[in-house]
């Protein structure tokens, strides 16, 4: 099965900083990868899809990058409700598999 | 916009079988390319990919989970649903329904709000 590691697994930022998260697979998936967003208590919020797409309605300082084994997610100018955890996972293959989360605090 | 929504018990017992739908609405349940999908998360966890439904019909599944999970649709409910048998404490969580898709006209992942379970006796 394809491992997602994901990196930092926090990190302490402040409004307005630009935030990068990276996500590494353990085997090429291409461009199947979603970023979500989850703040305690709610479900998951898809941002991106195909390592690229903005999902509709997500705010355009989210954006991602990357193909292969490697992918980014920037959040440029943090804003108070940017502050959640992240997780990227893959559907590239036929097991799918989440990344373990960063987690973007004050 | 397509929207999903899980129902299910709140509770179940152990060893008896969990059996969760998720009701897909402003959208078919039948087009090419979709994928139904299913994960939960423990409490206080990461998220857990369960398995997926394609277009097809043909189902793949987490291999820690494989003996004991079932992902089925019913197109003309727009429903689809996820069994899990022989249920322990450690299915407890929230079960989340979704929707990716694939090709040109995807518009992306859609998730449903979740369904908690607890597993008591």
């Amino acid at each position: 099965d394809i491992q997602m590691t994901q990196a930092p697994s926090s990190l302490s930022a402040s409004v307005g900083d630009r935030v990068t998260i990276t996500c590494r697979a353990s085997q090429d998936i291409d461009i199947y990868l979603a970023w979500f967003q989850q703040k305690p208590g709610k479900a998951p919020k898809p941002l991106i899809y195909a390592a690229s797409s903005l999902q509709g309605g997500v705010p355009s300082r989210f954006s991602g990058s990357g193909s292969g084994t490697q992918f980014t997610l920037t959040i440029d100018s943090l804003q108070p409700e940017d502050f959640a955890t992240y997780y990227c996972q893959q559907y590239g293959t036929y097991v799918w598999t989440f990344g373990q989360g960063t987690k973007v605090e004050i | 916009q397509v929207q999903l929504q899980e129902s299910g018990p709140g509770l179940v017992k152990p060893s008896e079988t969990l059996s969760l739908s998720c009701t897909v609405s402003g959208g078919s349940i039948s087009r090419d390319n979709y994928y139904w999908s299913w994960a939960r998360q423990h409490p206080g966890k990461g998220l857990e990919w369960i398995g997926y439904i394609y277009d097809t019909g043909s189902t793949h599944f987490n291999p820690s989970l494989k003996s004991r999970v079932t992902i089925s649709v019913d197109t003309s409910e727009t429903q689809f649903f996820l069994k899990v048998t022989s249920i322990t404490a450690a299915d407890t969580g929230v079960y989340y329904c979704a929707r990716y898709c694939s090709g040109l006209n995807c518009d992306g992942v859609h998730w449903g709000q979740g369904a908690l379970v607890n597993v008591s006796s």
